[in-house]
């Protein structure tokens, strides 16, 4: 079966960094997306990873390893505002998302 | 530009009725797509359309029905509510052409079956 695995969820501290995990069990892989989704709001497109590596974008990185079958997001300077769920997406061989149940992230003062 | 719009934002239905769950984009895009978020599941997806005239099922399609008469616009039936059904639904779009897939979700709707 397809299973998309993410630690349900972290708590960090504002100014700091968190990683957050994704690992996947596709069949097959067409790219890795990372959206960011508020309570209460419609999922946002953070970033979009097909070859290994890193992809940097600001105070958001993301990286992949897909002979690990493994994702993570990192956050930099974390703020307030960055509260929020993040979900891990694969784009499988059917190029439909199958997606992780999301990754909350509480950040502390 | 509204981007994806969906209707009503939340509804409270009796089980057994029936109710279209709507869902209009203004971006041209080809693909459409309807899902459902439910507590510590991911998004599941219950139907897609890769362009207008067709559909496609997707991992939930059970008790849902959808059409795709014209471009901008992709409704989303519950001919008998459940309260299984109960849940957030979310509509997405992309252009299906660009070299990777990102999807545009609307706002959602809170469906409540009783």
């Amino acid at each position: 079966g397809q299973n998309i695995d993410q630690p349900t969820e972290m708590t960090a501290t504002e100014g700091a960094i968190v990683q957050i995990n994704c690992t996947y069990q596709t069949s097959g892989f067409n790219g890795l997306f990372w959206y960011q989704q508020h309570a209460g709001e419609a999922p946002t497109f953070l970033s979009y990873n097909v070859l290994d590596g890193l992809e940097e974008k600001g105070r958001f990185s993301s990286f992949l390893s897909r002979s690990k079958g493994y994702s993570y997001l990192l956050l930099k300077e974390l703020q307030m505002k960055d509260s929020a769920s993040y979900l891990c997406a694969v784009e499988d061989s059917n190029y439909q998302l199958i997606w992780g149940a999301g990754t909350k992230l509480i950040i502390k003062p | 530009t509204a981007g994806i719009t969906q209707a009503p934002t939340s509804q409270i239905l009796a089980a057994g009725r029936s109710m279209t769950l709507r869902c209009t984009q203004d971006m041209r895009h080809n693909a459409m797509y309807w899902y459902r978020q439910d507590l510590g599941l991911g998004l599941r997806l219950i139907h897609y359309s890769n362009t207008a005239g067709t559909t496609g099922k997707g991992e939930v399609p059970d008790g849902y029905s959808v059409s795709r008469a014209n471009t901008d616009d992709f409704p989303l039936t519950l001919a008998s509510a459940v309260p299984s059904q109960t849940s957030v639904y979310f509509c997405a779009s992309s252009d299906g052409e660009s070299s990777y897939n990102e999807q545009f979700f609307g706002p959602g709707t809170r469906l409540t079956v009783l």
